[in-house]
């Protein structure tokens, strides 16, 4: 089935930093969206984006659907420590409703 | 803010036993979902659900498996006589349209199977 590379796997990180994380399918979607998950947590949304080319900010997180409809990057700036946890891109792809769901990136921040 | 909310929150159970897994959707949500998380993987789509009646289901959601919406606020996932490898984190989630609507997850049910 459809899969999703998203990179990295894991950072470390100082508190303050920026972040930058991507995602790339190797088909087009026409729904980018971003969540966090938190432990014993169900994924919670940070950003959607409908439209290639979007960019979208949602307080310190920037995300934005690439112009070929193929890739996605979410960054964080100025990172603090409950900006720890997973990160997972999901898209959509056709008329289809379902997310496919990449394999996440784990942040840790050090204060 | 209205958020979706799963029970329970962890369920053993002993292999070959059947399980349901109860979600309670946002309220004015039309479009319903399952996904599962074994652990340490990614988020896996398992079905999707309209109008009182399965729009997609991906290869997991075999016959083992069946959804219903028994009335006008919960939506179930069944599971019968379970096997080891069903062990995993099962989300629910919904939204108010398939396109152009993000989709909304609870904070899921952790089905163990012994």
């Amino acid at each position: 089935g459809q899969q999703l590379n998203q990179s990295p796997q894991s950072m470390f990180i100082q508190e303050g930093e920026d972040v930058s994380m991507n995602c790339t399918s190797s088909s087009i979607f026409n729904t980018w969206l971003w969540y966090k998950q938190d432990p014993g947590e169900g994924p919670v949304l940070l950003i959607a984006l409908y439209k290639a080319g979007e960019l979208t900010s949602n307080g310190r997180l920037t995300a934005q659907f690439g112009i070929t409809r193929k890739d996605s990057f979410l960054n964080i700036s100025a990172s603090i420590p409950s900006d720890v946890g997973i990160y997972f891109c999901a898209g959509r792809e056709g008329s289809q409703g379902n997310l496919i769901f990449g394999k996440g990136t784990k942040l840790s921040v050090k204060p | 803010e209205p958020e979706v909310t799963q029970t329970p929150s962890h369920q053993v159970t002993q292999m070959g036993q059947e399980v349901i897994l109860r979600c309670v959707p946002i309220s004015n949500h039309l479009y319903f979902y399952w996904y599962r998380q074994i652990l340490g993987q990614k988020v896996e789509f398992l079905v999707s659900f309209y109008n009182n009646e399965i729009s997609e289901k991906s290869e997991i959601f075999d016959d083992q498996f069946s959804v219903e919406r028994p009335d006008g606020s919960n939506f179930t996932l069944k599971i019968r006589s379970t096997k080891l490898e069903d062990s995993a984190m099962y989300f629910c989630a919904s939204s108010d349209s398939t396109y152009n609507q993000p989709q909304h997850f609870g904070d899921g049910t952790r089905l163990s199977i012994l």
